[in-house]
C-alpha cells in the first residue's frame, strides 16, 4: 500500500487559515486522496477526498500538486473545534476499500 | 438521520473470555468496516463486510472474527481475550466498499483485565 507522510503536530491560531500538508511520493494512478479528522473521544470523520483536481467543500478544500506527489488540506478559518488529529490517507480506487491509517497531524488551535 | 451505532459503549472483560460487539450502520449503507484503535499501533483496518460477505480482512490472528447480517447490521467478535486486545473498536459504514465516503460510530472502549 502506498503511504503518506504527514507532520506529527501542528500549531494554529483561532480564524487563520492552516495548511496541512501531505506527502505520498509512491501514489499510483488510481489511489484517491482521502483526509479524515478524530476530534478527542470520536471515531473518525471524513473531510474531504480528491484525485487530480483540487476540491472544496463546505469543510475544507484540497489542493492536490500536479504530480500529485503531495498534497495539502486547507482550512480556511481554524475554529476551537477544529483540534483534531487529521490523516491522509491514500485509497485505492478499485474493490479493495479499507482505510490505512498512518499517525496523522496533531492540530492544536490556540484562542 | 440516525448514525453510526455501536454498542456498548464501554465493556470490562477477563483475559480468556469472548466478547461480541455490534454496530449498527447508517440507514442505506451496506459495507461495514471494523477498526482496532490503540495508543501504540494507531487506526487498525480488521475487516470490511459487504452484502453478508467478507470482503477485505486486515492482518490479525483467527481469534478476530465478524459477521455480517441480511439488515446489514454487523458484529465482531473477539474469542480468548488477551490484555493486548484492549482498545478501541471502531465500525464505519459507506453505501458500498467502493464508495468514498465512511462514516464512523464512536466505538466500543474494551478493557481486558
Amino acid at each position: 500500500d502506498a503511504k503518506t507522510t504527514q507532520p506529527n503536530s501542528m500549531e494554529s491560531n483561532e480564524e487563520e487559515p492552516v495548511h496541512l500538508p501531505c506527502n505520498h511520493s509512491t501514489i499510483s494512478g488510481t489511489d484517491y486522496i482521502h483526509w479524515y479528522r478524530q476530534l478527542p473521544s470520536q471515531g473518525p470523520e471524513y473531510v474531504i477526498h480528491g484525485l487530480t483536481s483540487n476540491v472544496n467543500n463546505r469543510m475544507a478544500s484540497l489542493a492536490i500538486a500536479e504530480d500529485r506527489k503531495s498534497s495539502t488540506l486547507i482550512l480556511h478559518r481554524a475554529t476551537l473545534r477544529d483540534a483534531a488529529v487529521y490523516y491522509c490517507i491514500l485509497k485505492y480506487g478499485g474493490s479493495q476499500g479499507n482505510l490505512i491509517f498512518g499517525k496523522g497531524t496533531k492540530l492544536s488551535v490556540k484562542p | 438521520k440516525a448514525g453510526v451505532t455501536q454498542t456498548p459503549r464501554y465493556l470490562i472483560k477477563t483475559r480468556g473470555q469472548q466478547v461480541t460487539l455490534s454496530c449498527s450502520p447508517i440507514s442505506g449503507h451496506r459495507s461495514v468496516s471494523w477498526y482496532q484503535q490503540t495508543p501504540g499501533q494507531g487506526l487498525q483496518f480488521l475487516f470490511e463486510y459487504f452484502s453478508e460477505t467478507q470482503r477485505n480482512k486486515g492482518n490479525f490472528p483467527g481469534r478476530f472474527s465478524g459477521r455480517q447480517f441480511s439488515n446489514s447490521r454487523s458484529e465482531m467478535n473477539v474469542s480468548t481475550l488477551e490484555l493486548g486486545d484492549s482498545a478501541l473498536y471502531l465500525c464505519a459504514s459507506s453505501l458500498g466498499p467502493d464508495s468514498y465516503g465512511y462514516t464512523f460510530g464512536s466505538g466500543t472502549r474494551l478493557t481486558v483485565v
